[in-house]
């Protein structure tokens, strides 16, 4: 059964605090590891999708990379207007999706 | 483009009462997703709709949960009784045709149901 553990579960940093947020995840076979933002009353909203270990995206103040069991989310100088929910979620050989719990990122300025 | 569309937006019932949400799936999308998101976890998924055949079922509980997608587009999920447990955001999401590996899934704003 595939599972994805995501850590931790809530982070509050000060503004231009960097940090990173983990993604840990068994799968029987990996069609694609990917990342959600959600905002309270919102939908996920995509931010990412990688497919092999060492693969690398970023988007504007965030960075994704993978390895073989686990994904980070790094947060460079963030701003509150990062405050939201990260989702992590990885696509097996059946093409569903399995998120993880989120975790809850809190920026103040 | 549009995005995914759902309604109602809120919806409160009493216990062992039914209710049903609807979905407008983005223009083109072949597959479908009907997601049940509990507060403070990720969503799981209930049911996977490729046009209008059932691809996934798995996790539905299919003694009070049903869901259709005729003519392969909009879909609707029904719950009948509801139970208090089933308090949850039901989001629906889209996706182009599922043997894309990129198979990015677009989230419609979801359903927030609390069962009294």
């Amino acid at each position: 059964e595939d599972q994805v553990t995501q850590s931790p579960e809530a982070l509050r940093l000060q503004e231009g605090e960097s940090s990173s947020l983990n993604c840990s995840y068994t799968v029987s076979g990996l069609r694609g590891l990917f990342w959600y933002r959600q905002d309270p009353g919102k939908g996920p909203e995509f931010l990412f999708t990688l497919y092999s270990a060492g693969e690398e995206k970023e988007k504007e103040r965030l960075k994704a990379t993978l390895t073989k069991k686990e994904s980070f989310l790094h947060i460079t100088a963030p701003k509150p207007e990062d405050s939201a929910t990260y989702l992590c979620a990885v696509n097996n050989a059946g093409n569903m999706l399995t998120f993880g719990g989120g975790t809850r990122l809190m920026v103040k300025p | 483009e549009a995005g995914v569309a759902q309604s109602p937006r809120y919806k409160i019932i009493e216990k062992r009462q039914s209710v049903a949400f609807w979905c407008n799936p983005i223009s083109g999308h072949a597959t479908l997703y009907w997601y049940q998101q509990i507060l403070g976890q990720g969503p799981k998924l209930l049911i996977q709709f490729q046009n209008n055949g059932v691809v996934d079922d798995s996790q539905l509980p299919k003694d009070r949960f049903s869901a259709e997608r005729l003519k392969g587009v909009d879909s609707t999920l029904k719950i009948q009784p509801a139970k208090l447990e089933d308090s949850a955001v039901y989001l629906c999401a889209s996706s182009r045709w599922m043997l894309d590996s990129y198979n990015e899934q677009f989230f419609g704003p979801g359903t927030r149901l609390t069962v009294l």
